[in-house]
């Protein structure tokens, strides 16, 4: 079955600085490459994800990138702010094929406090 | 925060009882799931199912049953087989199995003693 590392666990950055999450994963099927934000307490949210056909997607301060022959994919946060601080997941999904289970692969998280 | 709910958001238990935790959706949603999430382990994935009266197991499906009867109705039973019960239980569904984005519920806390 597929498999997600998920790195750092934890990340510290001043406000207004960068933060990068980086994740690899093993199945060279999967297509499919969600990142969710938890805030304490409440759910996870989807803020990004991205398909192997693409290399990079941006959405304003948060861009993730993929890169299929390495099997690793990144999360960018730029203009880091305080409201930014939250815990992380990547996660990974193969591509349908008709067969098999399709489920969701998540990392062990990453947790980002961003300093004021 | 509707579409997606889960009750109670507190639960507490003793040892040896089984407890069943709620979720319903309203999206209109096949695909329903529940994870476990534990501390520095991230979501993982219990039990999930594709479309009504079918399911599967997922990564740790041990001490847990589920039932889908309902098209927005996915609950979850902890039995008292599963040998460390206490966790934040979080309920998901997507459109279909291979498509797209999950939404999650709120999650439940439950806690065994």
């Amino acid at each position: 079955g597929e498999n997600v590392e998920q790195h750092p666990s934890t990340l510290s950055v001043q406000e207004g600085d960068s933060a990068v999450i980086k994740c690899t994963y093993s199945d060279s099927a999967s297509n499919y490459f969600p990142w969710y934000k938890q805030e304490l307490g409440k759910r996870p949210q989807l803020i990004i994800d991205i398909r192997s056909n693409v290399g990079e997607k941006k959405d304003q301060r948060i861009a993730v990138t993929l890169n299929k022959t390495a099997k690793h994919f990144s999360l960018h946060i730029t203009e880091t702010q305080p409201e930014d601080s939250a815990v992380y997941f990547c996660a990974a999904r193969p591509a349908y094929s008709g067969a098999g289970s399709y489920q969701l692969t998540f990392g062990k998280g990453t947790k980002l406090s961003v300093i004021p | 925060d509707g579409g997606i709910t889960q009750s109670p958001k507190y639960l507490f238990r003793k040892e040896g009882q089984n407890v069943t935790l709620s979720c319903e959706q309203n999206l209109n949603h096949d695909a329903m799931y529940w994870y476990r999430q534990d501390p520095g382990q991230g979501l993982r994935l219990i039990y999930y199912s594709q479309i009504v009266n079918d399911f599967q197991k997922g990564d740790i499906a041990e001490g847990y049953s589920v039932s889908r009867e309902k098209k927005e109705s996915f609950p979850l039973t902890v039995t008292s087989a599963q040998k460390n019960p206490t966790a934040f239980y979080l309920c998901a569904s997507s459109v279909g199995l291979a498509d797209g984005e999950q939404y999650f519920g709120p999650g439940t806390r439950l806690t065994v003693t």
